[in-house]
C-alpha cells in the first residue's frame, strides 16, 4: 500500500463549483497535513496546515482530517478559473519530512 | 511576502559532470530541505539540514550527494558525478523556528542531464 494516495484525476468543474479533494494515508505517525497547489513548472505552493484531526478554514479553503480513517479532504468554495491546478497533500510526522502524494490535477471551465 | 528563491532555474549537464544547485531560503528560517520530482512523478524527500547538519536522508541521497550552507543564507546541493536519471526538478524548502512548521518552496531547478 502507498503511504500517500490522491486521485489523479483530472478533475474537471464548471467556475463556482465546490471543488472537493481526497487524500488517504497509511502511516500513524502523521500527525501534520499540508495541502500544496503546484502550477506547471512551478514549485509546491503552501494552500493550508493542520496539525491533528479536526476542519480548518482559510478563504474558499476548508481542510478537513480524520486521523480515525487517515483520511484528508480540502475544499475549494467558488472556484476560479486561477483554481486550475494540481493539488497534493503532504502529510508528515513530527519534526519530520514531507510525504506528497500524487497529486489530483483540477480543471476549472469558464 | 518571504519567498524561497533558487538558481538556476535550469541546468543542463554532461553525464559525469558535477553541478551545484543553488537556494536562497527565507531568511529566519532555520530547517532547510531538498526534494525532486522526476518528470510525472512524486515530489521525492531528499534531505533535511538543520544546525550545519544533515538531520535525515533518503536513499535517493547517496554519496553522489551532498549538501552545504557555505554562508548565512545560501543553501547547496551538490550532485559530483550526474547519471542520466538525475534529470529531474531540484526544489528546495524551508520552514520556520522549529520542524513542525510547514514547509515553503521555491520554484525548482530543472536539471537535464545529457
Amino acid at each position: 500500500q502507498k503511504e500517500v494516495e490522491q486521485d489523479p484525476g483530472p478533475l474537471s468543474v464548471p467556475e463556482g463549483a465546490i471543488v472537493s479533494l481526497n487524500c488517504t494515508y497509511s502511516n500513524s505517525a502523521f500527525q501534520y497535513f499540508m495541502w500544496y497547489r503546484q502550477y506547471s513548472r512551478k514549485g509546491p505552493e503552501l494552500l493550508m496546515y493542520t496539525y491533528s484531526s479536526g476542519n480548518k478554514e482559510d478563504g474558499r479553503f476548508t481542510a478537513q482530517v480524520d486521523k480515525s480513517s487517515k483520511y484528508i479532504s480540502l475544499f475549494i468554495r467558488d472556484s476560479q478559473p486561477s483554481d486550475s491546478a494540481t493539488y497534493l497533500c503532504a502529510p508528515a510526522a513530527a519534526g519530520n519530512k514531507l510525504t506528497f502524494g500524487g497529486g489530483t490535477r483540477v480543471l476549472v471551465k469558464p | 511576502e518571504p519567498e524561497v528563491t533558487q538558481t538556476p532555474s535550469h541546468q543542463v549537464t554532461q553525464m559525469g559532470q558535477e553541478v551545484i544547485l543553488r537556494c536562497v531560503p527565507i531568511s529566519n528560517h532555520l530547517y532547510f530541505y531538498w526534494y525532486r520530482q522526476i518528470l510525472g512523478q512524486k515530489v521525492e524527500f531528499l534531505v533535511s539540514f538543520y544546525n550545519n547538519e544533515i538531520s535525515e536522508k533518503s536513499e535517493i541521497f547517496d554519496d553522489q550527494f551532498s549538501v552545504e550552507r557555505p554562508d548565512g543564507s545560501n543553501f547547496t546541493l551538490k550532485i559530483r558525478s550526474t547519471k542520466l536519471e538525475d534529470s529531474a526538478m531540484y526544489f528546495c524548502a524551508s520552514s520556520d523556528v522549529d520542524s513542525n512548521q510547514p514547509q515553503h518552496f521555491g520554484d525548482g531547478t530543472r536539471l537535464s542531464i545529457l
